[in-house]
């Protein structure tokens, strides 16, 4: 099985809400991934776990908070986003950090910000 | 810095015909890993394929082949007898290593419409 789940599909938000996008894989991958892709452009990395602990951070902005409960599950927390971030929110993972094995990919989250 | 380039930014074909995704990479590592992955409309980017750099053999996978050349720095992907299905963007990608996490510097992919 090599499924990584997000949800939700699709959200849309104000500007003053707080929302969380979640993603889950059981595949025993320790690294896990957020990125964030715009269209027709590649996805841009966001964040890393390493065994459950936050090991990249690619000068992401505070409203974007990442949090990784277990070995499974990656949440981003979201909080007085700016319409810019409307893009798709895609969670990977992968089986060993190190640069050698493959990334899954989750459908992405499709964020709409009003 | 590693780059990976892709300079086709959008390929259409006629269904059954042969197509070749170009990519070229930039990297001053001795070890490095190269993916292909595909993004269908539904917006899930799917695993395809790794190759290491000390691996050049060409690889085949039903109607999916991959062309590794270190001296050119390439890594081209081949679909031979396209299908509607196989519509997407394809993205090549280079593994750099950083904080001990791995990092995936994209191209900016290739836009394949296959049609009927």
């Amino acid at each position: 099985d090599t499924e990584v789940t997000q949800t939700p599909k699709h959200l849309v938000m104000g500007m003053t809400n707080k929302k969380s996008l979640k993603c889950e894989q059981h595949m025993g991958h320790r690294a896990m991934y957020w990125y964030k892709q715009k269209a027709k452009k590649p996805p841009e990395l966001m964040f890393v776990y390493s065994y459950e602990k936050l090991s990249i951070n690619e000068s992401v902005p505070s409203r974007f908070s990442p949090e990784c409960p277990n070995s499974s599950l990656l949440n981003l927390h979201l909080h007085a986003l700016q319409p810019e971030d409307s893009a798709l929110y895609l969670c990977a993972s992968s089986q060993v950090i190190g640069g050698s094995y493959e990334q899954y990919f989750g459908p992405g989250t499709r964020l709409t910000v009003t | 810095a590693q780059k990976v380039t892709q300079a086709q930014t959008e390929i259409s074909v006629v269904e059954k015909e042969d197509v070749t995704l170009d990519c070229v990479y930039e990297t001053r590592d001795t070890t490095y890993y190269l993916f292909w992955y595909k993004q269908p409309p539904s917006g899930e980017l799917v695993f395809l394929i790794r190759r290491n750099s000390f691996d050049e053999q060409n690889e085949i996978s039903g109607r999916y082949s991959w062309n590794f050349q270190k001296s050119t720095s390439s890594f081209n992907f081949t679909i031979t007898a396209s299908q509607v299905v196989d519509s997407a963007v394809y993205f090549c990608a280079l593994s750099e290593p950083a904080q001990g996490a791995q990092k995936l510097v994209f191209g900016q992919g290739t836009r394949l419409t296959i049609n009927p």
